[in-house]
């Protein structure tokens, strides 16, 4: 099946640690996005990149950072330096050609104690 | 500042009525407006998009209306059906990239 795959789906950290969420897709897709979503709102852009070894900051990039190693992953540190780090983080990617059709993965609920 | 926004955060039918969600936008620049629907505990899934030099498109049992001289956006829903329940996302892209700008939603329930 194609799609895309976040791990874990709850996450639970203590405050002052880093945390890595995991994204990855097999749509063999350039773009990839980070959003974040808090309850009764919609979603905020992180990070994104349009293609390997490249990333923009979006809205909200503040205490988080990203990499973009291979086409398939996009994993993203939640940093000490996140003032607010609980939500509900989505990673979604597209194709080149069809920049308005996102494809969401199912997101990591973070919690930090 | 720039923002894509909702009139009504909450909208409840009958199943088998018609629903129409809106949405208002600030900026005249955006070239598309997108809509997403996402259920309960998922990420959004995309349901249809216009370009900004129209004013009308249908899809599956959706239409979307634009009008631009008011700046409002609208995604109406023939025939609800429970499955339909979710919330609602309007969304714009102002540059040739793919960076969304989204609003803050519209919980839709639909009542058997």
């Amino acid at each position: 099946d194609g799609g895309i795959t976040q791990s874990p789906k709850y996450l639970f950290r203590k405050e002052g640690q880093n945390v890595t969420l995991s994204c990855e897709q097999n749509l063999n897709h350039d773009a990839m996005y980070w959003y974040r979503q808090d309850p009764g709102q919609g979603l905020r852009l992180i990070y994104y990149s349009q293609i390997v070894n490249d990333f923009q900051k979006g809205d909200i990039a503040e205490g988080y950072s990203v990499s973009r190693e291979k086409k398939e992953s996009f994993p993203l540190t939640v940093t000490s330096a996140q003032k607010n780090p609980t939500a509900f983080y989505l990673c979604a990617s597209s194709a080149k050609s069809s920049y308005n059709e996102q494809f969401f993965g199912p997101g990591t609920r973070l919690t930090v104690l | 500042g720039e923002s894509v926004g909702l009139h009504l955060p909450t909208l409840s039918v009958q199943e088998g009525d018609n629903s129409i969600i809106n949405c208002a936008y600030s900026n005249s620049a955006s070239d598309y407006f997108i809509w997403y629907k996402q259920e309960s505990g998922k990420g959004p899934q995309f349901i249809i998009d216009i370009r900004s030099n129209m004013d009308k498109r249908q899809g599956q049992r959706v239409t979307v209306l634009l009008n631009k001289t008011v700046k409002h956006l609208s995604l109406q829903i023939a025939a609800t059906q429970p499955g339909d329940s979710a919330v609602y996302f309007c969304a714009e892209r102002r540059t040739s990239y793919g960076k969304l700008t989204f609003g803050q939603g519209t919980i839709l329930t639909v009542h058997p």
